[in-house]
């Protein structure tokens, strides 16, 4: 079966701090990789997809970027946070045959 | 106009009453339309899914999806304090040809849920 760990749970960060958040998948390959972030409210905010290695598209322009550099480990960071990144981050993998979103357990980012 | 809009509530019941989540979409391209539970601080599950229209049951669950008025809905029959979470839609349309492959999902604003003792 597969599974997707994300760490880590909580994070607090200094503003203008680096940031590395590190997602990874087991058991499939090649599978499509999300970051979402979910602020105060409740939606879900696409930041990244990539649909392979080294394959990156960005959704909202902002402090933060990602990159795959294997196929099944995303990573999203930023060379200096600022408070606006604070938030619970996501990631999450698709099933491509049917368009099901698979999710980890969150990081929630603080930046102080 | 946002492509899936979802009753953003709150919503509070007494326990053992009947549920009904729901959520409209204008992309007449979504094929899969899934429901996921978000406990306080954790990632959402996946709750249930159904492809195309009709009726999904499982459980105190059901799904239904009426393709010809762009509407989803999910019941919860007989709701308990441990169904108490935010609840959000999702839909996703095939990308490329053969309808085969599908990219991104789509997700309503989520609706909050708390069943009271």
């Amino acid at each position: 079966s597969q599974t997707i760990h994300q760490w880590p749970a909580t994070l607090v960060q200094p503003v203008g701090s680096p940031l590395s958040l590190e997602c990874t998948v087991e058991g499939t390959s090649n599978p499509n990789l999300y970051w979402y972030r979910q602020a105060a409210g409740r939606g879900l905010q696409l930041l990244f997809y990539s649909v392979g290695i080294g394959q990156i598209s960005s959704e909202v322009p902002q402090n933060l970027s990602a990159s795959r550099p294997q196929d099944r480990q995303f990573i999203l960071s930023s060379k200096k946070l600022l408070l606006s990144d604070s938030g619970f981050y996501l990631c999450a993998w698709l099933r491509r045959r049917q368009g099901l979103a698979f999710f980890g357990q969150g990081t929630r980012l603080t930046v102080v | 106009q946002k492509e899936v809009e979802q009753d953003p509530g709150p919503l509070s019941v007494p326990e053992g009453a009947i549920v009904s989540l729901n959520c409209t979409y204008s992309n007449s391209a979504f094929q899969y339309f899934m429901w996921y539970r978000q406990y306080s601080r954790k990632g959402p599950e996946l709750l249930m899914y159904t492809y195309s229209s009709g009726n999904k049951e499982d459980g105190r669950f059901t799904a239904q999806v009426d393709k010809s008025s762009k509407y989803i809905s999910l019941f919860i029959r007989d709701s308990q304090p441990s169904d108490s979470a935010t609840y959000l839609c999702a839909m996703s349309a095939s990308i490329g040809a053969g309808g085969t492959s599908y990219g991104k999902l789509t997700f309503g604003q989520g609706t909050i849920l708390t069943v009271h003792p």
